[in-house]
């Protein structure tokens, strides 16, 4: 079954306190997405990756770290947590090869709500 | 700034009507404008996107009309179900650059039996 998997789904921290939210595909797909979805905001950009080694920042990058060292895995990272990154986040990822309308579905894992207080 | 709009924030309609919610923006470089429907505690899923060499799609109940004069594009679900009730995004991205993804600010649409 395709699937995007995020761990863990929730999180309770304290600021300062540096956290991994992992994230794994299992569609061979060569872009991964990260997002956070605030309310009244939707969901908004922090990073994304086009291929092993190679991220770029979203709209809302600031706070936030991501690496890819494996085509399945994109963590997102958190050095230094603070209440105002207190959301809700999504991994996505989708094929950047195939055909126009493959290549343009998004598939979101479930979510990871995070409290930092 | 949001660079997609989206109205109304909620939505209620009965069972058999007709919901419609509206996005839009203003970057004409925009060309591949997807709706995501999201239920409690899942990711968002695609549900029907639109290109704007074309006025309409329809996929199902599920119908995008887009207005490129006015940069402005709807999602309109007929014969509203009780299932339906989830919350729809509206988004928007371009073809030479299919990394970044903007989307609406989000309408939860609640059917009533």
């Amino acid at each position: 079954e395709a699937q995007v998997t995020q761990n863990p789904r929730y999180l309770i921290t304290v600021t300062g306190k540096k956290l991994t939210v992992t994230c794994s595909q299992n569609m061979n797909h060569e872009y991964m997405s990260w997002y956070r979805q605030d309310p009244g905001l939707g969901l908004r950009q922090i990073y994304y990756s086009m291929n092993v080694e190679v991220t770029d920042k979203g709209d809302v990058p600031e706070g936030y770290k991501v690496s890819r060292k494996e085509k399945r895995n994109f963590p997102l990272i958190l050095e230094s947590p603070s209440p105002n990154q207190t959301s809700l986040y999504f991994c996505a990822s989708r094929a950047l090869t195939g055909s126009y309308g493959a290549k343009n579905i998004q598939y979101f894992g479930a979510g990871t709500r995070l409290s930092v207080l | 700034q949001q660079q997609v709009k989206q109205s109304p924030q909620s939505l209620i309609v009965q069972k058999g009507g007709i919901s419609i919610i509206n996005c839009a923006y203003e970057n004409t470089a925009f060309d591949y404008f997807p709706w995501y429907q999201q239920f409690p505690g899942k990711g968002p899923a695609l549900l029907i996107a639109i290109r704007p060499d074309v006025s309409e799609k329809k996929e199902g109940r599920f119908t995008i009309s887009f207005n490129k004069s006015a940069k402005q594009f709807s999602l309109h679900i007929m014969d509203s179900q009780p299932g339906d009730s989830a919350t729809y995004f509206c988004a928007a991205s371009t073809r030479s650059n299919f990394n970044k993804f903007y989307f609406g600010s989000g309408t939860k649409l609640n059917v009533k039996p």
